[in-house]
């Protein structure tokens, strides 16, 4: 069971510099969801999407891009890299938005200098 | 809006002690309540849910019950191993709205 997969795991980039992180789950999950983790600030949702083709903004959308052409695939855009975009970046997909669980992948750790 | 505040971290506890992670939840109507679980370099995995007041939620020897009555979802487990050391959050999801996450408590076993 693949379950949630998030490439790559680390990345580097400089300021201004753009990069995509990619998201797929195989659970025919219709929610998926971008979420940032910050020491001491806990997870901060990003972007969402609540099935192929609908995407909506988070706490924390600016500077972030993201689209849903299928239902299993969710990238996230970073469109000009910034320092203050250093942080853990969690996908996340659940059957509903409901009290139906978030499944997350490992996270990739991505470093602005 | 809703919110989740959880007991600051982190936690320092022998092994086979008792833990409690405190966390009180504010939000309008009957929201679901998670723990969720998190090992290092790993992403959060679902620890245990419970859906409506006075619920409990068990897996792997913990335990949270939905108190409506103080908004509350406590962590406990009776005795904790080296292997429990991680971080712990605790999350609720109100029907289509964002699911929100406290800050999350880390918990450290020691031999």
């Amino acid at each position: 069971n693949a379950g949630v997969t998030q490439t790559p795991k680390f990345q580097v980039l400089k300021t201004g510099q753009s990069m995509t992180l990619q998201c797929a789950q195989d659970m025919n999950h219709e929610y998926m969801s971008w979420y940032r983790q910050d020491p001491g600030m806990g997870l901060r949702l990003i972007h969402y999407s609540v099935g192929a083709g609908i995407t909506d903004q988070g706490e924390v959308p600016n500077g972030y891009n993201v689209s849903r052409s299928t239902t299993e695939d969710f990238p996230l855009r970073l469109l000009s890299a910034a320092p203050s975009q250093t942080s853990v970046y969690f996908c996340a997909s659940s059957y509903n938005q409901g009290d139906s669980p978030l499944h997350f992948g490992n996270g990739t750790r991505l470093t602005v200098t | 809006g809703n919110s989740v505040t959880q007991m600051e971290g982190p936690v320092t506890l022998s092994e086979e002690a008792f833990l409690t992670i405190n966390c009180t939840y504010t939000a309008t109507g009957y929201p679901s309540l998670f723990w969720y679980v998190q090992y290092p370099g790993e992403g959060l995995q679902l620890l245990l849910k419970a859906t409506k007041a006075d619920d409990k939620g068990s897996n792997k020897g913990f335990e949270a019950t939905y108190r409506k009555e103080t908004t509350s979802f406590h962590l406990e487990k009776g005795s904790v191993q080296v292997s429990d050391s991680a971080v712990y959050f605790c999350a609720l999801s109100r029907g289509y709205q964002k699911v929100t996450f406290g800050t999350g408590t880390k918990l450290q076993v020691i031999p």
